[in-house]
């Protein structure tokens, strides 16, 4: 069975410092990888995606992807109170080269001041 | 990016009602995509609405439940049918774009 894998959390860590999230899937085939940031109430948002093995930076946020691992994980550097929320992870069926997502259950983050 | 808007935000219905959701985008797009979220969960994909043919389901859901109709590449509608309180969830429509999908706004059903 396709699965991702998140820890649920929360995740409390401190304003400034940086917030590590992880994600574990099963389908070896899966070739890309997102990350999302939902708000109690509101729709999942877009951070990032990744594809490529390695790191991927975009401001305070950097996707790490270790496909031999099957293993992707998010860095949010300089973590602000405004970041705390609930952060998907989500990866494509394998085998498609767009959508068909499988989300995490999601990683609740809270950053205190 | 794209700007996708769903109607109704929220609605309140009776058990063996149905309601059609609309999720209207900005632009033209080839793929969209329906969601539920049900309380407390993650996101668990509906189906795929395909412009001219018949949506793609995945396991566990059914067109006679699900009903999909894609007109064309800027709308999408998705009806749950006779509804019962299971059905309570945020329903989310989402385009592919750029290289990710990305959301519209959501409708919160409530089935009383």
């Amino acid at each position: 069975q396709k699965e991702v894998e998140q820890n649920s959390g929360p995740l409390s860590v401190p304003e400034g410092a940086i917030a590590s999230l992880n994600c574990t899937y099963s389908d070896r085939g899966s070739q890309s990888f997102f990350w999302y940031r939902q708000y109690s109430g509101k729709s999942p948002e877009l951070i990032m995606f990744i594809y490529s093995n390695g790191d991927k930076e975009d401001g305070r946020f950097t996707a790490q992807l270790n496909k031999a691992s099957q293993y992707v994980s998010l860095l949010i550097r300089d973590s602000q109170p405004s970041d705390s929320a609930t952060y998907l992870c989500a990866v494509n069926a394998g085998g498609t080269s767009y959508g068909k997502l499988t989300f995490g259950q999601g990683t609740i983050l809270t950053v205190h001041p | 990016s794209a700007v996708i808007s769903q109607k109704p935000s929220r609605d309140i219905c009776q058990r063996g009602t149905s309601l059609t959701i609309q999720c209207q985008v900005d632009s033209q797009v080839t793929m969209m995509f329906w969601y539920r979220q049900q309380p407390g969960q993650s996101l668990t994909l509906i189906a795929t609405a395909n412009q001219g043919s018949e949506a793609t389901y995945e396991s566990g859901f059914v067109i006679d439940k699900f009903p999909i109709s894609r007109p064309n590449l800027t709308f999408s509608t998705l009806t749950v049918s006779n509804m019962s309180p299971e059905d309570s969830s945020i329903y989310l429509c989402s385009v592919y774009e750029s290289g990710a999908e990305r959301f519209g706004s959501g409708t919160q059903l409530s089935v009383l």
